[in-house]
């Protein structure tokens, strides 16, 4: 198995453009998770999709945030417009199960740069 | 939703056991402790988790409190490849009836000398 696959790996943007960031989960596993990680902040969880619906998207900073998870095998991250502070890297997980515990299984990431 | 306390940095050498100690002392009856780790450059990995009972894998051990409030990862021969963030989570219930979240805390960074 690939394992999680995010991508672009880096996404260098200007003030106020909308990103994209967009990520595969592994096959068979019904919750995807958007985290975002910052020096300052840590790991912090975006959104959360069981059986592609949103469950929680309290995480989400504003309303500049979006998410999709069309289908069981993609999801995209969408910021517009995107602002300096939004300058992190995204990781998206992937797990499987309906309950405790479940294994997160974690893309490599998208490093994003908002100059 | 109960937190997690870690120190923020450890040491260890290479090939010695290391102890990575986590507080959780408002920690529910149903909640899991979950250790992740995060290697340079990489995202979050799974390390191992448990409820009451200690445990063991290929990776590590843990060391559960009989009272629950604190828990211990234990890695038996630190290598060089083991230097990263070390997380300890609780799994957290977003709602009645649906899944859960993990929240990640600031970790222990750890350090593997030769």
């Amino acid at each position: 198995d690939a394992g999680v696959i995010q991508s672009p790996r880096h996404e260098v943007t200007e003030m106020g453009q909308e990103v994209t960031l967009r990520c595969k989960p592994i096959s068979g596993h019904n919750s995807l998770f958007w985290y975002r990680q910052t020096m300052m902040r840590g790991l912090e969880l975006l959104i959360y999709f069981n059986n592609n619906v949103p469950i929680d998207d309290s995480g989400m900073p504003e309303d500049r945030f979006s998410a999709k998870m069309p289908n069981a095998s993609f999801s995209t991250l969408k910021i517009q417009p995107s602002e300096p502070r939004d300058s992190a890297v995204y990781f998206c997980a992937s797990s499987f199960g309906s309950s405790a515990p479940e294994k997160l299984f974690f893309g490599s990431g998208t490093q994003l740069s908002v100059l | 939703d109960a937190k997690t306390t870690q120190p923020n940095s450890m040491e260890s050498n290479e090939e010695e056991p290391v102890h990575l100690p986590c507080n959780h002392s408002t920690i529910s009856g149903t909640d899991y402790i979950h250790w992740y780790r995060q290697l340079p450059s990489q995202g979050p990995e799974y390390v191992i988790h448990g409820l009451t009972s200690n445990v063991n894998n290929r990776m590590a051990s843990l060391a559960i409190a009989e009272d629950r409030k604190s828990s211990t990862l234990i890695l038996h021969r630190a290598t060089l490849r083991d230097a990263a963030v070390y997380y300890c989570i609780l799994r957290v219930f977003v709602s009645s009836g649906s899944a859960r979240q993990l929240t990640f805390g600031s970790g222990t960074q750890l350090t593997v000398l030769p």
